[in-house]
């Protein structure tokens, strides 16, 4: 079955600080990859994905790239601010299936 | 454009007592729907999907039951709430399953003593 393994949190960076927060899955097909991000407070929000072996997904300063060979899909920001202090999940979705999410790494962005 | 609406957004039951969480999407038709919960410090779980009018999936086997009466309307209810019931319970949509964005309500907090 597909399933995916995020980085166990809560991280905490200061601003302007490198972030990396680990993904890594397991999927029957070739998977579609996301991440999402949650506010305080509030529902999901599709903060990036990449449908396919090599692409790199972007938003806000944030990336991921879809690596096939290492199973990975690693969310990267090279300076975070305090705005961006939120809960992560990292997701995957093959055909005809449903979303399977990671458990979350919560983020705090002092500063 | 499309938004998705979630009521109540927290609330506070005994146990024993009913639940009806309901969600609503506008500017699109025959959606795909989900309730996912969200446990204190966890993932998501999804809990119900539904790919139309009166067709309801359920993922996990629990107590609660969930209902699409309309188009566009989405109802998670419960007889009897348990103390392991409470949490963060996020609906979602999409236009189909084949296309890969799903787009989340605001979600409901809920608390049940």
């Amino acid at each position: 079955g597909n399933s995916v393994t995020q980085m166990e949190g809560p991280v905490t960076l200061s601003e302007e600080a490198f972030l990396t927060i680990n993904c890594t899955y397991t999927a029957t097909g070739y998977p579609s990859l996301f991440w999402y991000v949650q506010y305080p407070g509030e529902g999901l929000q599709l903060l990036l994905k990449a449908t396919k072996a090599d692409d790199k997904g972007s938003n806000k300063g944030f990336e991921a790239t879809y690596r096939k060979e290492t199973t990975s899909f690693h969310l990267e920001k090279g300076s975070v601010q305090v705005s961006d202090s939120a809960v992560y999940f990292c997701a995957l979705e093959t055909s005809g299936s449903r979303l399977t999410f990671g458990e979350g790494t919560q983020l705090t962005v002092n500063p | 454009s499309q938004t998705i609406h979630q009521w109540p957004a927290t609330l506070v039951q005994p146990v024993g007592s009913p639940l009806s969480l309901e969600c609503t999407v506008e500017g699109t038709s025959n959606p795909n729907l989900y309730w996912y919960r969200q446990a204190a410090g966890r993932g998501l779980q999804l809990l119900f999907y539904s790919v139309g009018i009166g067709q309801i999936s359920s993922e996990v086997p629990q107590n609660l039951s969930a209902s699409r009466p309309q188009d566009r309307q989405f109802i998670l209810s419960s007889k009897k709430l348990l103390l392991s019931d409470s949490g963060f319970y996020l609906c979602a949509w999409r236009v189909s399953p084949n296309t890969d964005t799903q787009y989340f309500g605001p979600g409901t907090r809920l608390t049940v003593l």
